[in-house]
């Protein structure tokens, strides 16, 4: 099955700032990869995802690239805010192809933006 | 749109007892999973339903975890006997349509497991 590595697994920035998290998975047939938040307590929400056959997907202040040749994909925040402070996962199928799209998830990274 | 439903919230019990977990997914989700996530770590698929089948249970501890969605639409997950590991927030997701645009999957609170 699929292997997500999730980078950092804690980041600081400045609230204004950006913030970057970046994954690295194993299976180049893989073709869907969302990102989720998770804040303390609470349930995992999708928050942007991107399909193999885009590069780039752009939601107001997140955007996610993806680059397939290198088997890897990253999160980027813009104009950081207080709220934006959460867990947030990257995650892949576990297996592609067949019935089956179960994701993996990578480990987490902490965002913590500084006032 | 009414989220995806779980309970129990929260469940202690001791090591060796039997827990069972429930979820409602999202009215006309056909695809349903369960996700064991540990403190500090991203969640981890134990199992996947399309209707009242099996997709995928490969990383389901089957010695002692079991899961059923009998009608094609609640479904339960037990634990017999528990072990100390399997503390950890059993997350329950539903999506629309696999593998479309349509597959975000839709995660509910969670039940809370502490094996003592």
């Amino acid at each position: 099955g699929e292997n997500v590595e999730q980078h950092p697994s804690t980041l600081s920035v400045q609230e204004g700032d950006s913030a970057v998290i970046k994954c690295t998975y194993s299976d180049s047939a893989s073709n869907y990869f969302p990102w989720y938040k998770q804040e303390l307590g609470k349930r995992p929400q999708l928050i942007i995802d991107i399909r193999s056959n885009v590069g780039e997907k752009k939601d107001q202040r997140i955007a996610v690239t993806l680059n397939k040749t290198a088997k890897h994909f990253s999160l980027h925040i813009t104009e950081t805010q207080p709220e934006d402070s959460a867990v947030y996962f990257c995650a892949a199928p576990l297996y592609s192809g067949g019935g089956a799209d179960g994701l993996t998830f990578g480990k987490g990274t902490h965002l913590i933006i500084q006032p | 749109e009414a989220g995806v439903a779980q309970s129990p919230r929260y469940k202690i019990i001791e090591k060796r007892q039997s827990v069972a977990f429930w979820c409602n997914p999202i009215s006309g989700h056909a695809t349903l999973y369960w996700y064991q996530q540990i403190l500090g770590q991203g969640p981890k698929l134990l199992i996947q339903f399309q209707n009242n089948g099996v997709v995928d249970d490969s990383q389901l501890p089957k010695d002692r975890f079991s899961a059923e969605r009998l009608k094609g639409v609640d479904s339960t997950l037990k634990i017999q006997p528990a072990k100390l590991e399997d503390s950890a927030v059993y997350l329950c997701a539903s999506s629309l349509l696999r593998g479309t645009d349509l597959a975000e999957a839709f995660f509910g609170q969670g039940t809370r497991l502490t094996v003592v």
